[in-house]
């Protein structure tokens, strides 16, 4: 079975704190996601990665970066955390030709 | 642009029944995937069923199964004889199938099945 892991379930940071949120894939596959989710509006998109050292952003990238070294490493980083950005983030990836997506079980991050 | 469009903020059924989950899409394009996924309150999202536009059939799994019609881009879930297991939110989704992977994600419905 595909698995994603992320590295906290829940973290609580303070405004102005700089954030990492791992992800880790064990399948080998080529692209991983970063997303929020809230509610009502869904999941949206931050960024994506479509190999080593690539990435693309996605609908809301604005306050965040990402780093790829490894191709089953994807880091999400929030370079100054604000309340705004106090949200669920879920990691997933995902290999063509079946075009899924395997998600990680999200970290639930509050900034106060 | 894709959109996805859930119609359907929440939804209930008794257990045993059956219950049909609607999604509308919209997209230019001839060649994509739409999903269905499921959301316990445990959040771990999970892959329900899946489809390619290029087939006719439409997808099922188990008690799961969807209306695909291409021409009204709809992508309905139906699920059969419902389990308190199956309360959760529910996304539909679309993808390309040349830009990487790249998912448009619904809003959701949520799902509650009353024993």
């Amino acid at each position: 079975d595909v698995k994603v892991t992320q590295s906290s379930r829940y973290l609580v940071k303070r405004t102005g704190e700089k954030v990492f949120l791992e992800c880790v894939q064990d399948m080998d596959h080529e692209n991983m996601f970063w997303y929020r989710q809230d509610p009502g509006l869904g999941l949206r998109l931050i960024y994506f990665s479509y190999d080593v050292k690539m990435k693309e952003k996605g609908d809301i990238p604005e306050g965040y970066s990402v780093s790829r070294e490894k191709k089953e490493r994807f880091s999400l980083i929030l370079e100054s955390a604000s309340t705004n950005q106090t949200s669920m983030y879920l990691c997933a990836s995902s290999s063509l030709p079946r075009g899924e997506q395997y998600f990680g079980p999200g970290t639930r991050l509050t900034v106060t | 642009a894709q959109t996805v469009t859930q119609s359907q903020p929440e939804m209930s059924v008794q257990e045993a029944e059956t219950v049909t989950l609607s999604c509308t899409y919209d997209t230019s394009e001839n060649n994509y995937y739409l999903f269905w996924y499921k959301q316990p309150p445990s959040r771990q999202m999970i892959l329900v069923i899946r489809q390619e536009a290029y087939k006719q059939q439409n997808a099922t799994e188990n008690r799961f199964s969807v209306n695909f019609q291409k021409a009204a881009k709809s992508f309905s879930l139906k699920i059969s004889d419902s389990q308190l297991g199956d309360t959760a939110m529910y996304f539909c989704a679309f993808a390309l199938t040349n830009t990487g992977n790249q998912f448009y994600f619904g809003t959701g419905t949520s799902l509650t099945v009353i024993p």
